[in-house]
């Protein structure tokens, strides 16, 4: 069965470190791969998306991840942490296609980011 | 316009009462979906409408009824229920249900709580 594994449910950093939040996962296609920022009371707001193409992927507020097929892997990353990233984080992968799983988003547990002064 | 919007943003209901919840989009998107979130927890999937015909239904218990009227609307009318369903409800939409790779659009979601 599909599943995502999110390691550490609680990362701190310092305000201009690097932030480096895992996310493993398991599907047995090559998957399309998703992070979700959520802020304090709000949904959820897509950063980024792998589907295919160029492993190296960029989306908004500086966030980046890396696909890495042989590790199953799609960690995301910032070179410098700002307050303003302080939020949960939901790295997701998309349920095969014909699979019982097909059309649901599969959540990994969260991340919390702290980002300290 | 690229947002899902819903509302009411806050609802406190009691356990006999009926109220509803209302998502919206205008982005054209033939897939809309309802979830329950918990406090430090994932979304749990409940409902999906698939070109407005519920296709999936996660076991959700029968004091949720969903509805979709058009292609825009998405309701969930709520009856009966217990404190422990209080918690966040997303709604959220994507472009087409059978290669849903673009991800999905989430709406900023309605606080319910039950007294």
């Amino acid at each position: 069965a599909q599943s995502v594994t999110q390691l550490g449910s609680h990362v701190s950093v310092s305000e201009g470190a690097l932030v480096l939040l895992r996310c493993n996962y398991s599907s047995s296609v090559p998957p399309y791969l998703f992070w979700y920022v959520q802020y304090p009371n709000q949904g959820l707001q897509l950063l980024l998306k792998y589907t295919t193409g160029a492993t190296l992927v960029k989306g908004i507020n500086g966030f980046e991840a890396e696909f890495k097929k042989s590790e199953t892997s799609f960690h995301l990353t910032k070179p410098s942490a700002h307050m303003s990233d302080a939020a949960e984080y939901f790295c997701a992968v998309m349920g095969d296609i014909g699979s019982s799983n097909t059309g649901k988003l599969i959540f990994g547990q969260g991340t919390t980011l702290q980002v300290k002064p | 316009d690229t947002e899902v919007t819903q509302t009411p943003k806050h609802l406190v209901m009691g356990m006999t009462n009926k109220k509803s919840l209302k998502c919206e989009q205008h982005m054209g998107h033939r897939a809309m979906y309802w979830y329950k979130q918990k406090a430090k927890k994932p979304p749990e999937l409940m409902f999906v409408y698939s070109y407005e015909k519920l296709s999936i239904n996660e076991s959700v218990p029968s004091r949720f009824s969903p509805e979709c009227p058009n292609s825009s609307l998405l309701n969930l009318h709520l009856h009966a229920l217990q404190p422990e369903d209080s918690a966040l409800y997303l709604c959220a939409s994507s472009q087409d249900p059978g290669t849903a790779n673009y991800g999905y659009t989430f709406g900023s979601g309605t606080r319910l709580t039950v007294v």
